[in-house]
């Protein structure tokens, strides 16, 4: 079955440091987000992509957070310079168009 | 917010018992879904229910919707240790079908 994958499974950053969280959604997707969840509690939205471009986005997807997606394949977040509340696991999550998520197995975020 | 709010934060059961969780929102949707995350890893999306439908059933699982109390359940039948896993429930932002709103999830253990 065609699955969402992320990479790196874990990232460490020092405050301050840029990260890049990589995706790649199921190729014939249309519709494409990240979600964080802190310490295995509330999943959060942070922002929705389509048509090459942010369809919504929550308020913690500030100027610091953005998203690209590159080259029709690759869907990346990119925190310019990270704080320690940043720490949290990043899921990318994509869907046809059907509502119904696919989510990736996540990014470990640690900031230190 | 809109956020779907799970109930109860955390169950433990028998194997082969049923499993009840509950889900309350705030503002009208087009859809709720549920979700399993097993520890640790991305969510896996189980069943979908329209704003026009009252119960839906998948397998071991059936879930209501009740529109005019803003609220969900989800029952799992004939419980076994491998369900063990928190569930979400998801609803949308009702005039956006590209926002989804997750909450804090309901831990169920099923003990063999």
């Amino acid at each position: 079955e065609p699955e969402v994958t992320q990479t790196p499974s874990h990232q460490v950053t020092q405050m301050g440091q840029e990260v890049i969280l990589r995706c790649v959604p199921i190729s014939n997707h249309l519709y494409f987000y990240w979600y964080r969840q802190i310490l295995g509690q509330k999943v959060e939205f942070l922002v929705s992509f389509y048509n090459n471009e942010i369809s919504e986005k929550s308020e913690i997807f500030d100027d610091q957070f953005s998203v690209e997606r590159p080259d029709g394949s690759n869907f990346t977040l990119k925190i310019r310079s990270t704080k320690l509340e940043d720490s949290a696991m990043y899921f990318c999550a994509s869907e046809y168009g059907n509502e119904k998520l696919f989510f990736g197995s996540g990014t470990q975020l640690s900031v230190l | 917010s809109q956020q779907g709010e799970e109930d109860p934060q955390a169950l433990s059961i028998q194997e082969g018992e049923n499993a009840t969780m509950n889900c309350s929102y705030k503002t009208s949707i087009n859809n709720l879904q549920w979700y399993r995350q097993n520890s640790g890893r991305g969510l896996v999306h189980l069943i979908l229910i329209r704003s026009n439908e009252r119960e839906k059933h998948s397998g071991r699982l059936r879930v209501t919707l009740d529109t005019s109390k803003k609220s969900s359940s989800l029952l799992i039948t004939a419980s076994r240790a491998a369900d063990t896993a928190s569930y979400f429930c998801a609803t949308d932002a009702g005039y956006n079908f590209n926002k989804f709103y997750f909450g804090s999830g309901t831990k169920l253990n099923v003990k063999p």
